[in-house]
């Protein structure tokens, strides 16, 4: 299965600020996927991110907010944009298929101040 | 409406003793489905997961899963937990289209 390289693994930002978060796969794949766990609950899929194509999102999350770069099939970006405490959270990439299952990369964790 | 159900929050089993995960899916189709450990600080590691076939799985660190069409059930199970197993437990469903959807997870704590 694929080897993912997430960082930071965790950053302490300003409120007001915007922190981006990289990716790096080891192999070629065609989805990536961006997550959040916020304290204390479960993964929330964000986006899904296909290379050469905007990125989807899920309901309650937007583009301004968290936009995504997806340059090749071998990494993506996740900014988090204007943050606020609400924003701390654990978030993470993944990939995979339904098929073979899905890898996670080890997360960042992000404290808003 | 789709919905992974994780029916216990916490669980808390003695070292030795036998453990079952439950896990619940509501969907109309049967969906791929996994389960993931998720121990302090660490992220995701899949334990196993079902597609088709067999509907007792066998997966990492001695775990095993069985699906149960008629029950919409996929629980986890382990015959004899370890004080490593102490972590966090999502069970997880895809659909095609290859979004993973997660339950709110079940805490594990082991006492010796």
């Amino acid at each position: 299965s694929a080897v993912i390289s997430q960082k930071p693994s965790r950053d302490i930002c300003q409120r007001g600020t915007s922190l981006t978060i990289q990716c790096q796969v080891d192999s070629q794949v065609t989805m990536m996927f961006w997550y959040r766990q916020q304290p204390g609950q479960s993964l929330t899929l964000i986006a899904t991110a296909n290379q050469g194509s905007e990125a989807t999102y899920e309901s309650g999350f937007v583009i301004d907010k968290f936009p995504i770069s997806r340059p090749n099939l071998t990494f993506s970006t996740l900014t988090v944009s204007n943050m606020s405490p609400e924003d701390s959270s654990i978030y993470l990439c993944s990939v995979g298929n339904s098929n073979y299952g899905y890898t996670f990369g080890s997360g960042t964790r992000l404290t808003v101040v | 409406a789709q919905s992974v159900t994780q029916p216990d929050i916490h669980i808390t089993v003695s070292e030795g003793a036998s453990l079952e995960l439950r896990c619940n899916y509501s969907y109309g189709a049967t969906p791929y489905l996994f389960w993931y450990v998720q121990s302090p600080g660490q992220g995701l590691q899949l334990l196993l997961k079902y597609f088709s076939g067999d509907t007792l799985v066998q997966g990492i660190k001695g775990f095993e899963a069985e699906f149960k069409r008629s029950q919409s059930s996929f629980n986890l199970r382990k015959p004899s937990v370890h004080w490593s197993d102490a972590a966090e437990y999502f069970c997880a469903v895809a659909l095609y289209g290859n979004k993973l959807v997660f339950g709110a997870g079940t805490i594990l704590r082991v006492k010796s």
